[in-house]
């Protein structure tokens, strides 16, 4: 099993520019999530999907938008890249079917810089 | 908001020694989790904790669910260079809050 995969691995946008961030599970997870990591700042929820089909706002969406594809695949597109958005963006998964679901597995993460 | 304090925010130590660190809050968790992050790399996990006062070891690691469900512990016995890292505790209630990291550097 590859776990979480994530694509890509790098990419470097100018300011305005769209672009998607892919990632996909093989794992038969129900939720995923996406993240960002900046410095001193932790990991910070930008959207989640508890199952497929639903698609809930976490703590910093504003610039994001997300699509759950199928089971497998959940999406993050920046409409409009701003340099405020340059950061290290992760994905992960959980099975939150299970009693002991809570356990979420990251993807290798898309390093992301805005110019 | 829920928030998790993490402590200490780095260290260096020396190769053989033990490792300390913490996450507190001021909000009660039902699951704490311990996840290592290498240089590059996304967080792996190391450690859950599903009940107060649990205390849960992987191999040379240790982690305990604090009584109150406000806090949690990690420990690292006799570190090798390899522990080289950030390792970050996750709360979850609801949802899951991770703490800002501890960068843990290891002098062989």
């Amino acid at each position: 099993n590859a776990g979480v995969t994530q694509t890509p691995k790098f990419q470097v946008l100018k300011t305005g520019q769209s672009m998607t961030l892919q990632c996909a599970q093989d794992m038969n997870h129900n939720s995923m999530y996406w993240y960002r990591q900046d410095p001193g700042m932790g990991l910070r929820l930008i959207y989640y999907s508890a199952s497929e089909g639903t698609t809930d706002k976490g703590e910093v969406p504003n610039g994001y938008n997300v699509s759950r594809l199928n089971k497998r695949e959940f999406s993050l597109r920046l409409e409009s890249a701003a340099p405020s958005q340059t950061s290290v963006y992760f994905c992960a998964s959980s099975d939150r079917g299970r009693a002991n679901g809570n356990e979420q597995y990251f993807g290798p993460g898309t390093r992301l810089t805005v110019t | 908001g829920q928030q998790l304090n993490q402590s200490p925010q780095s260290m260096f130590i020396q190769e053989g020694e033990d490792v300390s660190m913490n996450c507190t809050s001021s909000s009660i968790f039902n699951t704490w989790l311990w996840y290592k992050q290498d240089p590059g790399e996304g967080p792996v996990l190391l450690i859950a904790l599903y009940k107060a006062g649990e205390l849960t070891s992987n191999g040379r690691l240790t982690a305990q669910f604090g009584i109150t469900r406000k806090d949690s512990f990690l420990n690292i016995s006799a570190s090798i260079p390899s522990d080289v890292g950030i390792y970050f505790c996750a709360g979850l209630f609801g949802k899951l809050i991770f703490g800002q990291g501890t960068t843990l550097q290891v002098k062989p």
